[in-house]
């Protein structure tokens, strides 16, 4: 089976651009989909289809996918975005989910 | 709104059962599929299993096809997960997520814990 692979962690000041990216085989076949975990919480999805946003997610969040590296984007950190990001893609010839190792944003 | 809660978890000692159960409402359950997703201590997420709303058509992950089972009572809205044969490798925190279309989770419940003890 195929790996996805993400930095374990990303560092970004306050006001800034942070970039989390997520690479393999299969991203370039379907859609990627990211998830934000804080401490003690349970995920929640920010990302799907590559670039869509759920409900009620901020636009400073966004998704983009290029080759076989897909990249999630957000724009204008804040102290409160600060947790671990998954990426995560279907294979569905066994239909299976798979996600990525995880990220680490830190806010300076 | 979409709540997932689950129960069940708790200390067991390996090589013993456990089921873990996941109480849906706010959405129609019976045409969702569900999946459960684990994460051990310190670690990354892990997809377990999936269930469709069609039937007969679930998915295991490879860590515990054979050993684990996924399956729905619609009329009580409830999920669940039979886990047999359980190692220390099987000790996290287990989520259950609805199944948006196109393969993501788009809803989380807050998880219930595993310890494997001797």
């Amino acid at each position: 089976s195929y790996v996805l692979t993400q930095p374990p962690s990303v560092s970004v000041a306050p006001g800034r651009t942070a970039s989390i990216t997520c690479g393999g085989e299969n991203i370039g076949i379907g859609g990627v989909h990211w998830y934000q975990q804080k401490p003690g919480q349970a995920p929640v999805q920010v990302i799907y289809y590559t670039s869509d946003r759920p409900s009620g997610i901020p636009e400073r969040f966004s998704g983009s996918k290029s080759g076989y590296t897909a990249t999630l984007t957000i724009s204008r950190v804040e102290d409160g975005d600060e947790a671990d990001y998954y990426c995560q893609v279907w294979d569905s010839v066994v239909d299976h989910r798979l996600f990525g190792g995880g990220t680490r944003l830190t806010v300076l | 709104q979409v709540r997932l809660v689950e129960s069940g978890g708790g200390v067991v000692q390996p090589g013993t059962s456990l089921r873990l159960s996941c109480e849906a409402s706010g959405f129609t359950f019976a045409i969702s599929g569900m999946h459960w997703v684990r994460q051990a201590p310190g670690k990354g997420l892990e997809w377990v299993a999936f269930i469709s709303y069609e039937e007969g058509k679930n998915s295991y992950a490879d860590s515990v096809r054979g050993r684990f089972d996924i399956s729905r009572d619609i009329s009580k809205n409830t999920l669940y997960l039979q886990m047999n044969s359980l190692t220390v490798e099987d000790a996290a925190v287990y989520y259950c997520a609805r199944d948006r279309e196109g393969g993501s989770l788009d809803y989380w419940g807050q998880g219930t814990l595993v310890t494997l003890s001797a």
